[in-house]
């Protein structure tokens, strides 16, 4: 069976410092894998998403990027976080047959900015 | 484009008494259409989805929704409410015309009282 992988599960960081959460999906191959936030009160955000190795869309721009080093490792950085950046961030993967499939979710990453 | 407004933003019910979760989409093609369910600090858990097939859809934990196009609905029921059920709850939409975007409503918190 599939199982995606987040971490760390939560994160305290100063702004201005760097940021990097990692994803990794087992049990499938080629899957889309996808970022969101999710800020408090609010429903989720599409961030990034990619359809293979190396190839990312961003949905926002923002001082935040995206990158797909391996096909089921995704990775989100940022050089210097804002005290915007403060949410709940989600990890997700689907298979990779377009968009009308459902997509899995991680148990996500919660990452205050002070 | 398509949008989804979920039309209770909280709803609180008595154990053992039924749910309803309302949600309205729109949508200029074929949707498809998902609830969604999170735990306190928990990822996102697919409670069932809609794909052109049956109209009345049946999910996990008792839940099941109904789609219909005339009201351009796809409210989620449960006959009887437990304790665990306490949670947040989102409607989601997708079309052909929404490419790997996942369109989310706002979120239901749902609290379930003894």
């Amino acid at each position: 069976s599939q199982t995606i992988h987040q971490w760390p599960a939560t994160l305290v960081q100063p702004v201005g410092s760097p940021l990097s959460l990692e994803c990794t999906v087992e049990g499938t191959s080629n899957p889309n894998l996808y970022w969101y936030r999710q800020a408090a009160g609010r429903g989720l955000q599409l961030l990034f998403y990619s359809v293979g190795i190396g190839q990312i869309s961003s949905e926002v721009p923002q001082n935040l990027s995206a990158s797909r080093p391996q096909d089921r490792q995704f990775i989100l950085s940022s050089k210097k976080l804002l005290l915007s950046d403060s949410g709940f961030y989600l990890c997700a993967w689907s298979v990779h047959a377009g968009g009308y499939n459902e997509q899995f979710f991680g148990p996500g990453t919660r990452l205050t900015v002070l | 484009a398509q949008s989804v407004t979920q039309l209770d933003s909280h709803v609180s019910v008595s154990e053992g008494t039924p749910v309803l979760l309302r949600c309205n989409y729109s949508s200029s093609y074929s949707p498809s259409l998902f609830w969604y369910v999170q735990h306190p600090n928990k990822g996102l858990q697919l409670l069932l989805k809609y794909t052109s097939a049956a109209t009345l859809v049946k999910g996990i934990n008792g839940f099941e929704a109904e789609f219909k196009k005339s009201e351009t609905s796809f409210h989620l029921t449960k006959p009887s409410a437990h304790m665990s059920d306490a949670a947040e709850y989102f409607c989601v939409v997708s079309d052909s015309n929404s490419g790997y975007a996942l369109n989310f409503g706002k979120g239901t918190s749902l609290l379930v009282t003894p």
